[in-house]
């Protein structure tokens, strides 16, 4: 079974400064993707950024990327220029034939 | 486009209970996947549906069951709720199944059984 591990249960960031929040997964599959997603207060799941497997270059998405190494099976989020509205719970999550997710990680932002 | 939308928003129900929960999907969206959110459990996959047809279920009991309408709009229903039920339901719904469709979410339906 594909299980995803987001090791850091809460992370906290300084406004405007850079934070990483890991993520790993174990599969036997070549072929699946790969999702960050954010959950602010309102509970409203939002896609922050996708990876698919057989791409080696890593997504993008303005203040967000990801730095994916397959062979490691690892999916970390990089946010830049941490802003007030990044504070959220954070999913990792894999899709092959479902979509299984991470427990989260809490990031906080100070101002 | 409007996205996800579910309904009720907020549920209360007690011990034994059914429920019914509403899903409607993006327009033009097909598939529609179920998730139970809990703070013990994390999301957790409960079923997708594409065509009418359950494609995939996750690893519920049979008290947790769901369909889908020609028009896409899915509902899952769960019966003889137990204390244990009490979670966020969350919908997302993609334009096809598969691994290669992004799914956007719904902002989830609170179920409270006490």
């Amino acid at each position: 079974a594909q299980t995803v591990t987001q090791s850091q249960p809460e992370m906290s960031v300084q406004e405007a400064e850079t934070v990483t929040l890991s993520c790993t997964y174990d599969t036997s599959e070549s072929d699946y993707y790969l999702f960050w997603y954010k959950q602010p207060p309102s509970r409203q799941m939002i896609l922050v950024i996708r990876q698919e497997a057989y791409k080696q270059q890593n997504a993008t998405e303005n203040r967000f990327s990801v730095n994916f190494q397959k062979a490691a099976k690892s999916f970390s989020l990089k946010i830049s220029d941490s802003q007030l509205g990044d504070a959220a719970m954070y999913f990792c999550a894999y899709q092959n034939n479902d979509m299984r997710f991470g427990a989260g990680t809490r990031l906080t932002v100070k101002p | 486009k409007a996205g996800v939308t579910q309904t009720p928003r907020y549920l209360i129900k007690t011990r034994g209970q059914q429920v019914t929960l509403s899903c409607s999907p993006i327009s033009g969206h097909r598939s529609v996947s179920w998730y139970q959110q809990t703070p013990g459990q994390g999301l957790q996959f409960l079923f997708e549906y594409f065509s009418e047809t359950q494609r995939n279920k996750g690893n519920f009991p049979g008290r947790f069951s769901g369909r889908q309408f020609s028009n896409s709009r899915s509902e899952m229903n769960v019966s003889t709720l137990e204390l244990g039920d009490s979670a966020l339901y969350l919908c997302a719904s993609s334009t096809l199944p598969g691994q290669q469709e992004t799914q956007y979410f719904g902002p989830g339906t609170r179920l409270l059984v006490l």
